[in-house]
């Protein structure tokens, strides 16, 4: 099983729709949980951080099930520069660990006019 | 806003030639990372580097690679002997120590194509 999976897309959706994102790790022993969004070429950028309890960050709401070891990230009211390649990325998903992040393959996103 | 910065932005290097990747971190910050990403691929952990010396490899990091912060700025990654399956994105990442300040920036990447 690989440590953090995602549906890798392509979601083509039009703008104004809302579409959610789903990803599972692996390791129950992770702590930490991450949305970071890449342009076609460019670094990783941090979307928003995962707490338990669920939060929201304008059109964006990320929930964390630890019980189902499951993220998601859900966008609301989607803009044409929400098209991107957005990553889930655990950290400590080794056990002990200096903060090394495992990331997703990536879900890609394109929303159309 | 402060960033993380690395240079070159692109290097093209014969197979078997050194490399030396290097990486400004943000000033604060005290933990290192390089990450690669081949083409098409996701993001991987390489190496993480704390209190000079290192905290974490991968099993990519064989001892081809090498890591080191020859001063108070610079964080660089060297290739000792250059394979064609090196050609990937190296990202060079920072945080600040610890608690909430967790997350990590990553700089814009170097492309390393080896010929």
């Amino acid at each position: 099983r690989k440590e953090v999976e995602q549906d890798p897309g392509p979601f083509n959706v039009p703008e104004g729709a809302t579409v959610a994102f789903n990803c599972t790790y692996s390791n129950s022993a992770s702590q930490s949980f991450f949305w970071y969004r890449q342009d076609c070429r460019k670094e990783p950028k941090l979307l928003m951080s995962v707490y338990s309890s669920g939060n929201e960050d304008g059109r964006f709401t990320a929930q964390l099930n630890r019980a189902s070891q499951y993220i998601s990230l859900l966008i609301r009211d989607s803009k044409l520069s929400d098209s991107a390649t957005y990553l889930c990325v655990v950290n400590n998903a080794g056990g002990t660990s200096y903060g090394k992040l495992t990331f997703g393959q990536g879900t890609i996103l394109t929303v159309h006019p | 806003e402060p960033e993380v910065t690395q240079t070159p932005s692109h290097q093209v290097t014969q197979m078997g030639q050194e490399v030396i990747l290097r990486c400004v971190p943000i000033s604060n910050h005290l933990y290192f990372y390089w990450y690669r990403q081949i083409l098409g691929q996701k993001v991987e952990f390489l190496v993480s580097f704390y209190n000079n010396e290192i905290s974490e490899k991968s099993e990519i990091f064989d001892d081809q690679f090498s890591v080191e912060r020859p001063d108070g700025s610079n964080f660089t990654l060297k290739i000792r002997s250059t394979k064609l399956e090196d050609s990937a994105m190296y990202f060079c990442a920072s945080r600040e120590l610890s608690g909430s300040k967790e997350t990590q920036y990553f700089g814009p990447g170097t492309r390393l194509l080896v010929l």
